[in-house]
């Protein structure tokens, strides 16, 4: 059972445009998420989270939305980059759940962004 | 600041091969430890974490162990290796909420 969806195994798009990465999840007891970037052979890097009790997150060129009752969020990129290009992974946790901080991840989308 | 190693970065071995994977963390105390693999074409997979020195949890039923012998230490071994042991393995620690991944060992089993 796949707690946490990437639908979209890839997505491409034109450098100084806006990237959105989606990502949808089952679990009503996750309330904490995460976006990891990761380069071919070296791992996953942090990059933005949101916590359950916002429905928006911003850092420099990349916000996080969190649409609860959907249970969905997405990551979106402004403007996108050729650097951008990565797989990016979305992740989830309950964070009352316990001390193990245990993530669970999608599958992943392929971003390529054309210069 | 906080630093996370993992060697060797690539290993080719046979079938039927023990495997021994090492990650270490530096510049933190009592770390909640992860292995994860990352098969071809899939997402992260949690295969093992441990929340201090000789607590290992696992997360699925294989052909791998893993093991904490100090603090900041975390094996992940195996005594016969199967071709679906193949993958990139990452081993992370975790303080509060985000996870930190080390660099991976991408590991071919032939």
């Amino acid at each position: 059972d796949q707690q946490v969806k990437q639908n979209s195994p890839s997505l491409s798009v034109q450098e100084g445009r806006i990237s959105i990465l989606n990502c949808d999840y089952t679990n009503s007891m996750f309330d904490y998420f995460l976006w990891y970037k990761k380069y071919p052979a070296e791992g996953p890097t942090f990059l933005i989270s949101i916590s359950s009790i916002k429905d928006k997150n911003e850092d420099g060129r990349f916000t996080v939305f969190l649409n609860k009752s959907a249970k969905h969020l997405s990551l979106h990129i402004v403007p996108s980059q050729p650097g951008d290009s990565a797989v990016y992974f979305c992740a989830a946790t309950g964070r009352n759940g316990g001390a193990t901080n245990k993530l669970i991840f999608g599958t992943g989308t392929l971003l390529a962004v054309q210069p | 600041s906080q630093t996370i190693h993992q060697w060797p970065a690539t290993l080719v071995q046979p079938v039927g091969s023990p495997l021994s994977l090492e990650c270490t963390v530096e510049g933190t105390s009592n770390p909640n430890l992860y292995w994860y693999r990352q098969a071809a074409g899939r997402g992260l997979q949690l295969l093992f974490y441990s929340v201090g020195i000789g607590q290992i949890s696992s997360e699925v039923p294989q052909n791998l162990s893993a093991s904490r012998p100090q603090d900041r230490q975390f094996i992940l071994s195996s005594k016969k290796l199967l071709l679906s042991d193949s993958g990139f393995y990452l081993c992370a620690w975790s303080g509060f909420d985000e996870q930190y991944f080390g660099p991976g060992t991408r590991l071919t089993v032939t």
